[in-house]
């Protein structure tokens, strides 16, 4: 069975610094790999997806994130982070066998910003 | 830019009584999908719904779980006798085609009392 381990539960970063958030999945075949977002109360917002072709891939918000099929990872980056990026960030991936269609998530990564 | 509404946004409901959660999704959208994630945990899979159908269900999701696409617009998620762990915020989701990005309304948190 697919499963995604995002080992940091908790990342504080200062405004303007560097951010990359890890995410490790397991699937049997070629993922379809996500990064989502959440903010307090609010629902679930896609950031940026892998299906194949290139390995690094750009999401909204100038986030980046670079798929290694060696390592079995897929991890977030962002160069410079903004207050506004505090969120809880979720790696997802997706398993399409036997006509169904289900994500399967990470535990999450919450980001804390300091100004 | 259309977007997945839920309604209501929040819902307190005494444990045995029925609930009906309530989404619109994406207008040409094909796919459709119920999640929940309880205070503090990940998001967890329910089912996904294609043609009038369940395709793909979890094991969490049984006898007490139902969905509906009772007309064009709306699905829905029946809760039959609701439990005191059913307490969780819920998130519906859609995708246009089946090997395509779900997009997540921003969920209707239940608490059952």
């Amino acid at each position: 069975a697919q499963s995604v381990t995002q080992p940091d539960i908790h990342i504080t970063v200062s405004e303007g610094a560097s951010l990359e958030l890890r995410c490790n999945y397991s699937y049997g075949a070629t993922p379809y790999l996500f990064w989502y977002v959440q903010s307090p109360g609010q629902g679930l917002q896609l950031l940026l997806k892998y299906f194949s072709g290139d390995t690094l891939v750009q999401g909204i918000k100038g986030f980046e994130a670079e798929f290694k099929r060696s390592q079995s990872s897929f991890n977030l980056r962002k160069p410079s982070v903004h207050w506004s990026d505090a969120a809880e960030y979720f790696c997802a991936v997706g398993s399409f066998t036997g006509g169904g269609n289900k994500l399967t998530f990470g535990t999450g990564t919450q980001l804390k910003v300091e100004l | 830019e259309p977007e997945v509404t839920q309604t209501p946004s929040h819902q307190v409901t005494q444990m045995g009584q029925e609930v009906i959660l309530r989404c619109v999704p994406i207008s040409n959208h094909l796919y459709f999908y119920w999640y929940r994630q309880i205070l503090g945990q990940k998001v967890e899979f329910l089912v996904s719904f294609y043609n009038n159908e369940i395709s793909e269900k979890s094991e969490i999701f049984d006898d007490q779980f139902s969905v509906e696409r009772p007309d064009g617009s709306n699905f829905t998620l029946k809760i039959r006798s609701t439990k005191l762990e059913d307490s969780a915020m819920y998130f519906c989701a859609s995708s246009e085609f089946f090997r395509e990005t779900q997009y997540f309304g921003p969920g209707t948190r239940l608490l059952v009392l």
